[in-house]
């Protein structure tokens, strides 16, 4: 089943310890984005990546890292996590470039991980 | 820079009733646009989308939405909506020459009432 994957689901934890959300494709795309999701703000782009070792800032990257290593896996990396990052996280992916310069694939989303920043 | 504003978060609405999702965006280029939608406790997925050519825009499940460049919005329409339909809507547009940039509006909560 063609799918995106992300662990863990939900996530509890403390201030400064550093945490990992793993995202794993099987479609063989080369494009995919992480996203926050916050109430009355709707999702906000943190990352995207259009390919293997190529990444870009969306609009709020702060206090996130990313990397693309291999094509299927793209992890959102919190170093020093803070309350104000408690929110449902998403991670997506497409079929990469597909006009000038612009991404207008469909994108497919994860189920989401719910984090919690005590 | 480019905006998106869903001018309505909730919108309470009696089944097989028409339905319209606002959605106005801003931006100084071409736009491609979007809308997606998000049943409760799951991920987003594609309704439609708008990249050239017809304005009015054809999507699964019964909905539709139109393009209107001069007034730069993209309204969501269905003529008649089923309890199943109740759901988070979004609005997003990608800018062209923005790469892999992807731009959501807040969000709008479709209640589908018996």
């Amino acid at each position: 089943e063609a799918q995106v994957t992300q662990n863990p689901r939900y996530l509890i934890t403390v201030t400064g310890k550093k945490l990992t959300v793993t995202c794993s494709q099987n479609m063989n795309h080369e494009y995919m984005s992480w996203y926050r999701q916050d109430p009355g703000l709707g999702l906000r782009q943190i990352y995207y990546s259009m390919n293997v070792e190529v990444t870009d800032k969306g609009d709020v990257p702060e206090g996130y890292k990313v990397s693309r290593k291999e094509k299927r896996n793209f992890p959102l990396i919190l170093e020093s996590p803070s309350p104000n990052q408690t929110s449902l996280y998403f991670c997506a992916s497409s079929s990469g470039l597909a006009g000038w310069m612009v991404n207008y694939n469909e994108q497919f989303f994860g189920p989401g991980t719910r984090l919690t920043v005590l | 820079a480019q905006s998106v504003t869903q001018l309505d978060s909730q919108v309470p609405v009696f089944e097989e009733a028409p339905v319209e999702l606002r959605c106005n965006y801003s931006s100084s280029v071409s736009v491609y646009l979007f809308w997606y939608v998000q049943y409760p406790n799951q991920g987003l997925q594609l309704l439609l989308k708008y990249l050239s050519g017809s304005t009015l825009v054809k999507g699964i499940n019964g909905f539709e939405a139109e393009f209107n460049k001069s007034q730069t919005s993209f309204h969501l329409r269905k003529p008649s909506v089923h309890i199943s339909d109740t759901a988070e809507y979004f609005c997003a547009v990608s800018e062209y020459n923005q790469g892999g940039k992807l731009i959501f509006g807040q969000g709008t909560e479709l209640s589908v009432k018996p």
